[in-house]
């Protein structure tokens, strides 16, 4: 059973770096891209950038370039998702996504708040 | 970019009735290699995201068959044959057929 397990809610003052985790089970880590995505509260969802595992690279969505990092570990099968000079804008839940966003994590909540 | 719009964003349903939810986007989305990547999702109260459609009519496994997707080109459609309980959530249209990847804003559905 393929399953994308995330960390944990994070609490941030603004202008800080958060990173977060999504650890995947049930399948091979190289087979398929792994997309993030942002939602605010009560807001929709926004694709923020992906990563292919197997040769580490990544595509960026243009509103987040040059502050989200996205990595993978090959060795824990672990993707991240680095957001940095945070903002109170940026409180959020984030997901990961795979196999076209046919599986999805559980989410992780991120509040930026001074 | 391209842009994808639903309408309607707001949906209130009887139990039993039929519910459609259109996606739109700035230009058709047939892909180069012939496919259409239009993917449809719902999102119920407090969850993740769940995939029900991949290229415009595709069910996810365990999606129920009062499900459907249609259309073609730039227009798009999501029917729900007979509205039940667990239908209540946001639903979202996605194109994937360019980068980078457009959510459309959500459609709310609602019991009446």
């Amino acid at each position: 059973e393929v399953q994308l397990v995330q960390s944990g809610a994070e609490v941030k003052k603004p202008g800080t770096t958060v990173k977060i985790s999504c650890t995947v089970f049930g399948y091979t880590f190289t087979d398929s891209d792994m997309y993030w995505v942002q939602q605010a509260p009560g807001k929709g969802l926004e694709w923020m950038g992906l990563v292919d595992p197997e040769d580490g690279e990544t595509i960026y969505a243009e509103k987040f370039q040059g502050r989200v990092t996205i990595t993978a570990d090959t060795s824990t099968d672990t993707a991240y998702m680095e957001l940095s000079s945070l903002r109170a804008d940026d409180t959020a839940v984030y997901y990961c996504a795979t196999f076209g966003f046919d599986y999805w994590g559980q989410g992780t909540l991120v509040t930026v708040s001074s | 970019d391209v842009v994808v719009t639903q309408s309607p964003l707001s949906l209130s349903v009887t139990l039993g009735q039929p519910a459609s939810i259109s996606c739109r986007s700035s230009q058709s989305l047939v892909h180069s290699d012939g496919n259409t990547y239009l993917n449809w999702f719902q999102q119920r109260p407090g969850q993740s995201p769940r995939r029900l459609f991949y290229q415009v009519s595709n069910r996810d496994s365990g999606v129920p068959d009062r499900f459907s997707g249609s259309g073609s080109g730039a227009d798009f459609t999501l029917k729900i044959s007979r509205v039940e309980s667990e239908d209540v959530g946001v639903y979202y249209c996605m194109q994937g057929s360019y980068w980078p990847p457009a959510f459309g804003q959500g459609t709310k559905v609602e019991i009446k």
